[in-house]
């Protein structure tokens, strides 16, 4: 079964615009970590930000923000003010217990336009 | 601070050929090691880890192979590589749970 599902195939964004990417996951543990990854055309996976499952808060790193809303199983991405460089294939992930092995989404791309 | 290599970063081999891509980490002390393969467009299958010297897991069976012979060092082997091996491979390490981060990968086109 898919672990992780990632929807949108592409988006198109405005430059300087805020832009959200979905991710929906599917487990059955209580203790879980989500990420997302960015790739850019050079291929190097890029972290971008972490996401506990017991963790209150949403995280943020910069223009990057988690909407995490355990109860759906989703762990959108926010990226605000969209820049030219931030277009890129965006991957979300999950981890579960006990090792720490990634299952990934198909991704997004994103395309910025000025 | 930490770094991860890999090599080659492109390789283009015939079919029935071996295969050795090597990865190594920096700045850090016994990590999981990971290899992951995505192909084109695709998202990442988790190959093999390892959390320590010697230790193998693999998660999809295939002709391809991992060895761990030192603790910052990760090895995919295989005897006769397949048509169907071509992709992008990547390296990861992690130490805990919060990050796995990822060398530059190798692109490999057999042919």
């Amino acid at each position: 079964a898919q672990k992780i599902t990632q929807t949108q195939p592409g988006m198109f964004v405005q430059e300087k615009e805020a832009v959200t990417l979905d991710c929906t996951y599917d487990t059955s543990d209580q203790s879980y970590g989500l990420f997302w990854y960015k790739q850019p055309s050079s291929g190097e996976m890029i972290f971008l930000i972490y996401q506990g499952s017991y963790d209150e808060q949403n995280a943020t790193e910069g223009r990057y923000s988690l909407n995490f809303q355990k109860a759906r199983k989703s762990a959108n991405l926010v990226i605000s003010a969209s820049q030219l460089g931030d277009s890129a294939m965006y991957f979300c992930a999950m981890r579960e217990s006990p090792d720490y092995k990634l299952s990934f989404g198909a991704g997004t791309t994103v395309t910025v336009r000025a | 601070s930490q770094t991860i290599h890999q090599w080659p970063a492109t390789l283009v081999q015939p079919v029935g050929s071996p295969l050795s891509l090597e990865c190594t980490v920096e700045g850090t002390s016994n990590p999981n090691l990971y290899w992951y393969r995505q192909a084109a467009g695709r998202g990442l299958q988790l190959l093999f880890y390892s959390v320590g010297i010697g230790q193998i897991s693999s998660e999809v069976p295939q002709n391809l192979s991992a060895s761990r012979p030192q603790d910052r060092q990760f090895i995919l082997s295989s005897k006769k590589l397949l048509l169907s091996d071509s992709g992008f491979y990547l390296c990861a390490w992690s130490a805990g749970g919060r990050g796995k981060f990822f060398g530059p990968g190798t692109r490999l086109t057999v042919l």
